[in-house]
């Protein structure tokens, strides 16, 4: 079936290591995003890539980096920069067709740093 | 930047009940998505909306462009409908645009 696969669903890492999370798609999208979800927030943008080896710093991408070497994956590492790093992760393509956009989510990675 | 505004914030109510969300927002967009996420934390998209009215079973969408307003109806809730629904614009400005509400959280009690 195609769609988003994140890895790992949990993850728990102690302060000051890095963490990379894993973003694949096979729906074919150009367009890759990384949002970050806090209790009683919107989601934030983080990180976003258009193409691949083409990557954007979204609103709040300070204490992350990413890769987009491949039009299927694009990771998210969170360095020991990010300050406070305990949040839902959400990977996100988009599909541009006549009818407009449409974004595609996958199920998410819950990140608690201890 | 535009401002998205939903309400009510949380909701619950009695299975079969009929369930309006709204959704409002600050500058002119070209589209409004209509987003659920389920416990768990898992987003599904519903509906993209760029005017009038769109129906998928018992989920109803619909967008005022001039009052820069939308809803979301559910018609005969039951409890699998129990789910946080996000609201997200485009505004056009921005890496892709969207802007998101912070969510409503339904409860559909049986």
């Amino acid at each position: 079936d195609g769609g988003i696969t994140q890895s790992p669903k949990y993850l728990f890492r102690k302060e000051g290591q890095n963490v990379t999370l894993s973003c694949e798609q096979n729906l074919n999208h150009d367009a890759m995003y990384w949002y970050r979800q806090d209790p009683g927030q919107g989601l934030r943008l983080i990180y976003y890539s258009q193409i691949v080896n083409d990557f954007q710093k979204g609103d709040i991408a300070e204490g992350y980096s990413v890769s987009r070497e491949k039009k299927e994956s694009f990771p998210l590492t969170v360095t020991s920069a990010q300050k406070n790093p305990t949040a839902f992760y959400l990977c996100a393509t988009k599909r541009t067709d006549s009818s407009g956009n449409t974004i595609y989510f996958g199920e998410g990675s819950w990140l608690t740093v201890v | 930047k535009n401002e998205v505004e939903q309400s009510p914030q949380n909701l619950t109510a009695q299975e079969g009940e009929f369930i309006t969300i709204n959704c409002s927002y600050s500058v002119g967009i070209s589209a409004l998505h209509w987003l659920q996420q389920h416990p768990g934390g898992g987003i599904v998209s519903l509906f993209m909306l760029s005017s009038g009215k769109k129906k998928h079973g018992r989920l109803i969408a619909t967008i005022n462009i001039q009052e820069k307003h939308s809803s979301l109806h559910i018609t005969a809730s039951h409890p699998r409908d129990s789910a946080v629904y996000i609201c997200a614009v485009n505004s056009g400005g921005g890496a892709d645009g969207l802007t998101f509400g912070k969510g409503t959280h339904l409860i559909i009690q049986p």
